[in-house]
Formats: C-alpha cells, sequence, structure tokens
C-alpha cells in the first residue's frame, strides 16, 4: 500500500509568480485535503477535492486554487505569490468526505522571495 | 468560527518530570486528533479521541477527551530527550459532508537531560 507523495520536496519562487504543488493519495483514497503550515502556526485548511470538484474551502482567497484528476491525484496552485505564502504545505487524503481519518503526506515547503 | 487553543505554547522540561498539555475546542465535535511533528518533517498521528471518557495510552504519553468541558489533554509521564517535538491536536469539523481538520498552535516541548 503507498502512502501520501508530495513533489517537489522543496520550492523557492519569488513574488507575483506562480506555483503547482502536487499530491498523490493513498491508494484506495477519494478525497484530497490541502493545508498551509506557516512557521511556528499549527495547518490551516485550503480546500478539499472529492470527484474533481471543489468540496469544501478554507478561509484563503481566490488565488489559492486546485486540481483533481480521475486517479485521485490532485494539485495546488498558488497564482501572484506573496510573501506570506512561505510556508509547508501538506496534502492530506482520506477514503471519501464522510470518513474522517486524514493521512498526510510529506509537505512541500515553498519559500517565497 | 472553530478555534482550537492549547496551552502551554512552549514547554521545557527535565527529564523523568511529569506534564499535560490542554486543549480547548470550541464545536461540539466527539472525535479528537494529537498529532507529533518533528522539526521540518509532516505530521504523526498519536492518537484519535471518539467519545467522552476516552483515554488512550501509547508509552510514556496519554490523551484524554472531555467532550463536555470541550477539553482534551496530554499528558506526559517521565520525559525522555526523544519526546522533544511540537504537538497539535486538532478537531474534526464535518460541514456538508466532509471533514476537515482545525488545528490549534502547538505545543513545542523541550525535554532537557
Amino acid at each position: 500500500e503507498t502512502g501520501v507523495t508530495q513533489s517537489p520536496t522543496h520550492l523557492i519562487k519569488t513574488r507575483g509568480q506562480q506555483v503547482t504543488l502536487r499530491c498523490s493519495s493513498q491508494s484506495g483514497h477519494n478525497t484530497v485535503s490541502w493545508y498551509q503550515q506557516a512557521l511556528g502556526q499549527g495547518p490551516q485548511f485550503i480546500f478539499q477535492y472529492y470527484r474533481e470538484e471543489e468540496n469544501g474551502r478554507g478561509n484563503f482567497p481566490p488565488r489559492f486554487s486546485g486540481l483533481q484528476f480521475p486517479n485521485y491525484s490532485s494539485e495546488l496552485n498558488v497564482n501572484a505569490l506573496e510573501l506570506d505564502d512561505s510556508a509547508l504545505y501538506l496534502c492530506a487524503s482520506s477514503l471519501d468526505p464522510g470518513f474522517p481519518e486524514q493521512y498526510f503526506g510529506p509537505g512541500t515547503r515553498l519559500t517565497v522571495t | 468560527e472553530l478555534k482550537v487553543e492549547q496551552n502551554p505554547l512552549f514547554l521545557s522540561m527535565q527529564e523523568g518530570k511529569n506534564y499535560t498539555i490542554y486543549c480547548n475546542y470550541s464545536t461540539t465535535s466527539d472525535r479528537l486528533y494529537w498529532y507529533r511533528q518533528d522539526p521540518g518533517k509532516s505530521l504523526e498521528s498519536l492518537f484519535v479521541l471518539l467519545s467522552n471518557g476516552a483515554v488512550k495510552q501509547e508509552g510514556r504519553l496519554m490523551a484524554s477527551l472531555d467532550t463536555k468541558a470541550r477539553l482534551s489533554t496530554l499528558h506526559i509521564t517521565a520525559a525522555v530527550h526523544d519526546l522533544s517535538a511540537t504537538y497539535f491536536c486538532a478537531e474534526a469539523y464535518s460541514g456538508a459532508g466532509s471533514y476537515q481538520l482545525t488545528f490549534g498552535k502547538g505545543t513545542k516541548l523541550s525535554v532537557i537531560p
């Protein structure tokens, strides 16, 4: 059984650029959630994807968007990067939206300069 | 607004001592999680507490849940250096059929030899 994987591990971008982060869900899981963890803070829920559609969203602006593919993998896209977007981005998968157990990937560390 | 508050946020303790981390949450959720995070790493699930009065133990860590008081505790017994990490509690909130996790800010634990 393959766990949740994320790529890339680290990324450095410049303010104003766009970035795409990728996540492969655990085998058998059809739901993917994304979290942002700023330095010294707890993770914050960005959004969740199920059946290739957004299925819940936290308090993040529209420049944070996502996709889910038929194989349940997912992308997080952030446009017009700001310095405050520097964070660890965590992806978590679950069996389905009604199943609360979430399994976290290793994360992508994004630095915006 | 969903809110999870942990205290203390920083904890420095000597090896062999006992201490308790407190987690207050704001909703009527009856599902509470504890995670451990090492520097630069992802989240490691420690406990999930499902009902009022639930108590779970793993090694030197014991977690409990009081849903009436909306309080969970993580008790550390006879701390050892290997327990040094940041500990997060999180409640699972179900809105419109999807679960999202709301995290506290974390308790950074340093165990001093």
